[in-house]
């Protein structure tokens, strides 16, 4: 069964720091996927990582994979408020062949709230 | 473009009842997947439709259903509905490939 773990699970951090968040996952696979959700709405998509030493940047978050060590992380930079969120990783069961979208396994969450 | 839309975005039912939600993917999408959303179990994956052909279902018991039409429109069922069934269901397209775009969701509660 393939699981995945976030860690932590709740974090709450000022403006102004850094953090990271990691996500260890149990598959051989090389896609790896974190997604934002606000209170309420659904599942944004942030970064899509398909190969082992990916690296992704937008605005203040960064996430990387080492499919060797089966870990992604989404390090967080100078956090601001508006980043406050759950960040979810998630994983694919395996990638079918001729197409199509396999089912994701997601970790259970990092609950994040920055305070000013 | 528009997004994916599901309908309805809210919906309450009773014990034993059944319900139907439905999913529209992204024009030109042939890819929908379904996925539960509980505080207690989290994100689970219910199923997979590719040019109307289920390819892949998570562990859910049959009174979870679905089926995809031709023009890709996507709809699920669940018969007999149970109180661990109230959760947000979120529907999410994909042109094929790994990334893929989440609808609204539709909130069910079941009292």
């Amino acid at each position: 069964e393939l699981k995945v773990e976030q860690n932590p699970l709740f974090l709450s951090m000022q403006e102004g720091k850094n953090y990271t968040i990691y996500c260890n996952y149990s598959t051989t696979s090389d896609r790896l996927y974190w997604y934002r959700q606000d209170p309420g709405k659904s599942l944004e998509s942030l970064f899509v990582l398909l190969s082992n030493g990916a690296v992704k940047q937008e605005g203040r978050l960064m996430a990387s994979l080492d499919t060797k060590a089966r870990l992604s992380t989404l390090h967080i930079t100078a956090a601001v408020h508006d980043l406050s969120a759950t960040y979810f990783c998630a994983v694919d069961e395996a990638v079918s062949s001729g197409g199509g979208a396999d089912g994701l396994t997601f970790g259970k969450g990092t609950h994040l709230i920055i305070q000013p | 473009k528009a997004g994916v839309t599901q309908t309805p975005r809210y919906l309450i039912k009773t014990r034993g009842q059944q319900v139907t939600l439905s999913c529209s993917p992204i024009s030109g999408h042939r890819s929908v997947s379904w996925y539960q959303q509980t505080p207690g179990q989290g994100l689970q994956f219910l199923f997979e439709y590719f040019s109307e052909t289920q390819r892949n279902k998570g562990n859910f018991p049959g009174r979870f259903s679905g089926r995809q039409f031709s023009n890709s429109r996507s709809e699920m069922n669940v018969s007999t509905l149970e109180l661990g069934d109230s959760a947000l269901y979120l529907c999410a397209s994909s042109l094929g490939g790994p990334r893929r775009h989440f609808g609204p969701g539709t909130r069910l509660l079941v009292l």
